[in-house]
């Protein structure tokens, strides 16, 4: 009964494609997220959703689009990946306005 | 600009004391902190969190002190046990108008020797 859940767990691709990442949330959140964590260890938000509407959106570069296909669903779609794009990529979700955010196991992407 | 910092990368300590791991915010917007804990290949775990118009907060052997006008947070864990190595990770919020948004420290890893 994982709350956060993440596909895949790996992804190995090479430069230049186009991958998805899905992210499911069984909690009955409303909001959900979608962070970064780079080589350094930085974590940081790159969109959130609230009932199947974008609320924030970084300075990401648009070859990333997410996707709400419901309030339970987030996909990160990204298109044309680069190395830069290597990274351990978290979803989370949250009820509307509550300050505690719940994760997933994340999905750690290297691109060669 | 890091907004919120975790200056001590590392952090080792005997089994049964106290650990106390710190955070510095810059924003003076922020009105929420929180602390995760993350195991390796495993997501942040929510830990424990504090309201900007408190000083303490305290759940079971975990604490989080915060000074406002020093712009400084901590949690103290008593007794540190095994279990507790993890790399703890310190995050501060603001309600933006169209969500909430977590801003996270870089981390410090807890070794929590026997």
């Amino acid at each position: 009964d994982t709350a956060v859940s993440q596909t895949p767990k790996y992804l190995v691709t090479q430069m230049g494609n186009d991958k998805s990442i899905k992210c499911e949330q069984n909690l009955g959140h409303d909001t959900m997220y979608w962070y970064k964590q780079d080589s350094k260890k930085f974590l940081k938000i790159m969109f959130s959703y609230n009932n199947k509407e974008l609320i924030i959106n970084e300075t990401v570069p648009n070859r990333f689009s997410p996707k709400s296909p419901d309030k339970a669903h987030l996909n990160l779609h990204i298109n044309s990946l680069e190395l830069g794009d290597s990274a351990v990529y978290f979803c989370a979700s949250s009820l509307a306005g509550a300050q505690t955010q719940y994760f997933g196991p994340g999905t750690r992407l290297l691109v060669l | 600009d890091q907004q919120v910092k975790q200056n001590s990368p590392s952090l080792s300590v005997q089994e049964g004391r106290i650990s106390i791991l710190n955070c510095d915010y810059t924003n003076s917007m922020f009105d929420y902190f929180l602390w995760y804990k993350k195991y390796p290949a495993e997501g942040p775990t929510f830990l424990i969190s504090i309201s900007s118009i408190k000083d303490k907060n305290e759940d079971g052997r975990f604490t989080v002190f915060l000074n406002k006008s020093a712009k400084h947070l901590s949690l103290h864990i008593v007794p540190s046990q095994p279990g507790d190595s993890a790399v703890y990770f310190c995050a501060a919020e603001y309600f933006t108008g169209g969500g909430n948004k977590l801003t996270f420290g870089t981390g410090t890893q807890l070794k929590v020797e026997l």
